[in-house]
């Protein structure tokens, strides 16, 4: 039972415009949501998070949407640069739980075209 | 930097045959967690060592073990690996497990049973 879904494996864009990468998740009960970034032969990395008390976060370049009633969140990216061609990874976890256990997306291979 | 290692970073064994990766951090974190993600599949949590204390997920089979000698070191113990256990094991650390949510990835351990 996949918690947390990216139904999108794979998107490509070009230089300059938009990356939109999407994320949707069954259980109300998250709370808090991370997004990660992956680059081939390294880790996940932390690229940017929001609480459920939130509709939006903005950090540089990267912004996160959460639509609460719809269970949907989405990473927008402007302007996309080829740099942030990676695998892109949703999490959702409970803020305050015991384990601070994330749940995660399959990911989505992301590739900004030059 | 303080980092996060795993080593080796390519593991090959036969199946049956009991095989150790290690994880190593320099961060100080009290947390750290072992995940398996196999291919085209999200991360999946295995167990979390909250200093010395051991919490395992409740799917996690038996044949998993893990084991924290000191706050920098993490091991997990695959005793009897299968063909369905290659994947890709990452390591990762956190501050804590209340309120701090981000967490820090190794760059993995890629086990092949053959």
């Amino acid at each position: 039972d996949q918690q947390v879904k990216q139904n999108s494996p794979s998107l490509s864009v070009q230089e300059g415009r938009i990356s939109i990468l999407n994320c949707d998740y069954t259980n109300s009960m998250f709370d808090y949501f991370l997004w990660y970034k992956k680059y081939p032969a390294e880790g996940p990395t932390f690229l940017i998070s929001i609480s459920s008390i939130k509709d939006k976060n903005e950090d540089g370049r990267f912004t996160v949407f959460l639509n609460k009633s719809a269970k949907h969140l989405s990473l927008h990216i402007v302007p996309s640069q080829p740099g942030d061609s990676a695998v892109y990874f949703c999490a959702a976890t409970f803020f305050g739980g015991a384990t601070n256990k994330l749940i995660f997306g399959t990911g989505t291979l992301l590739a900004v075209q030059p | 930097d303080a980092m996060v290692i795993q080593n080796p970073r390519y593991q090959v064994t036969q199946f049956g045959k009991p095989v150790t990766l290690s994880c190593s951090q320099t961060l100080n974190h009290n947390v750290m967690y072992w995940y398996q993600q196999k291919s085209s599949q999200a991360p999946k949590l295995l167990f979390h060592y909250y200093d010395k204390d051991f919490n395992n997920e409740a799917d996690t089979p038996d044949n998993f073990q893990s084991r924290r000698p000191n706050t920098s070191f993490c091991f997990l113990d695959i005793r009897s690996p299968g063909l369905g256990d290659a994947a890709m094991y990452l390591c990762a650390t956190s501050r804590d497990t209340q309120g701090v949510l981000e967490q820090y990835f190794g760059p993995g351990t890629r086990l092949t049973v053959t």
